[in-house]
């Protein structure tokens, strides 16, 4: 496939759970961000990737979130001890370089119960 | 701190009815304006990418326009299938990371 893959599509877990969502960006893609988005807040920035390093966390809401890309592609952004408020489609995008524009994957909702 | 504001939430209009959606921003350098398109349940799809002000691009029906405050995306004789969100989104100069601040989206419906 040519674009932004996300993985799992959806995930429903209990408050208090570790998750791991993973982005799978367009090959050759050196620039992955990872975004938010609430019902009522829009879509808010959280992380972004140049390579395998991460010169800006600035969007990351709480230390209960991390996340890491290796090989220059795959980005896994784990939450730990989920929260209720947690619960949001989180959206991963690449591109090529950092002027260019921003593709998107299709997302994973994440239901904290 | 940059801000992007769109309006009007919602609009329902009639196949065939042009109408324009807007957006509003503040930032203190624009290195470009991003509009996307989103279908329920699925990611924001890219449309455009505007640089400077009096910049014009267009796509099919859709034709975005840009000035130093606003940005509009002009729909010309909407089809139903033109019904999504439509998202905008600043990328401000000196970004490190060239994020995007997006505004909440204006959802169209139209019908046939």
């Amino acid at each position: 496939g040519a674009g932004v893959s996300q993985s799992p599509s959806n995930k429903v877990t209990e408050k208090g759970k570790d998750v791991e969502l993973r982005c799978d960006p367009i090959s050759g893609h050196t620039a992955l961000y990872w975004y938010r988005q609430s019902l009522g807040q829009g879509l808010e920035f959280l992380i972004y990737f140049q390579g395998n390093s991460a010169p800006d966390k600035s969007g990351l809401p709480s230390d209960r979130f991390s996340a890491e890309r290796t090989g220059g592609s795959v980005s896994t952004l784990t939450i730990q001890r989920t929260q209720q408020e947690d619960s949001a489609v989180y959206l991963c995008a690449s591109s090529l370089a950092q002027s260019n524009e921003q593709f998107f994957g299709p997302g994973t909702r994440l239901t904290v119960l | 701190e940059d801000q992007v504001t769109q309006s009007p939430e919602a609009l329902r209009l009639q196949e065939g009815e042009s109408s324009s959606l807007n957006c509003s921003y503040t930032v203190s350098g624009l290195r470009g304006l991003f509009w996307y398109r989103q279908d329920p349940g699925k990611g924001p799809e890219f449309l455009f990418t505007l640089y400077s002000a009096g910049e014009e691009k267009e796509k099919e029906r859709l034709k975005a326009t840009l000035t130093k405050k606003e940005s509009f995306l002009h729909i010309t004789a909407p089809k139903p299938e033109d019904s999504a969100t439509y998202l905008c989104a600043v990328q401000a100069v000196g970004n490190a990371g060239n994020m995007l601040t997006f505004g909440g989206g204006t959802r169209l419906m139209v019908k046939p």
